[in-house]
């Protein structure tokens, strides 16, 4: 049981957009910065957005983040079959005092 | 370049020890907080420890504390994780990244530890 939710998979078609939620509390998502990462079994993982909505370099801006109160979103457009992959969200909690994932999203792009 | 290699991963019987490495390259490792995450067979990313730049604050996952230490050798540029009393559970590829709670920004291609008699 994580303590970030997420929903454990979603889909769509190529071209389209979709959404990954992220949702936490006060101890964590709701009083620190979220990241979001795009893991491909077998490889590294990669951040995709820090600080709620910042891009690393060379992230394309097909790739978006949001928060509002204790849920943040993560948002691609533009579906690509090369974007099928887990994404996690990240942040620390404060009463945990630990850094704290969601369970993970699998996203297929049908 | 930005580069994360881990090194010392193996097969342990439970109970036993191992020591990971990571030696960073690329970037001004005394400047950052550096991170180990684990993935289990089958499961999420799991964040294990940390570890602030200049080695005075750590921070475990409950699951790990006690048995395992994080540390750090910025003259070395690098960063280490000692698993003593490892058990079955602890079976994982663990990874090393770069930075805290910000967000982690690099990460290396992880290290298999398989704890199994």
């Amino acid at each position: 049981q994580s303590v970030l939710t997420q929903p454990p998979s979603v889909s769509a078609a190529p071209g389209q957009k979709v959404t990954i939620s992220c949702s936490g509390s006060s101890s964590n998502t709701g009083n620190n910065y979220v990241s979001w990462y795009q893991h491909f079994p077998g490889t590294a993982p990669k951040l995709l957005i820090y600080e709620n909505r910042k891009r690393p370099s060379g992230i394309p801006d097909r790739f978006s983040g949001s928060k509002s109160g204790t849920s943040a979103t993560l948002g691609i457009t533009g579906l690509q079959t090369g974007d099928e992959a887990d994404y996690y969200c990240g942040t620390w909690d404060n009463s945990l005092s630990a850094y704290v994932f969601g369970g993970g999203t699998k996203l297929t792009v049908l | 370049e930005v580069q994360l290699v881990e090194s010392g991963g193996g097969l342990v019987q439970p109970g036993g020890s191992l020591r990971l490495s990571c030696a960073a390259s690329g970037f001004t490792f005394n400047t950052y907080w550096m991170t180990w995450v684990r993935q289990a067979p089958g499961k999420g990313l799991e964040w294990v420890a940390n570890i602030k730049n200049d080695g005075s604050e750590k921070y475990y996952v409950d699951s790990v504390e006690g048995r395992f230490t994080i540390s750090r050798d910025n003259a070395m540029n690098s960063l280490y994780l000692q698993m003593n009393s490892l058990r079955a559970e602890d079976t994982a590829v663990y990874f090393c990244a770069s930075g805290g709670t910000y967000g982690l920004l690099d990460w290396g291609q992880g290290a298999l530890v398989t704890v199994s008699s």
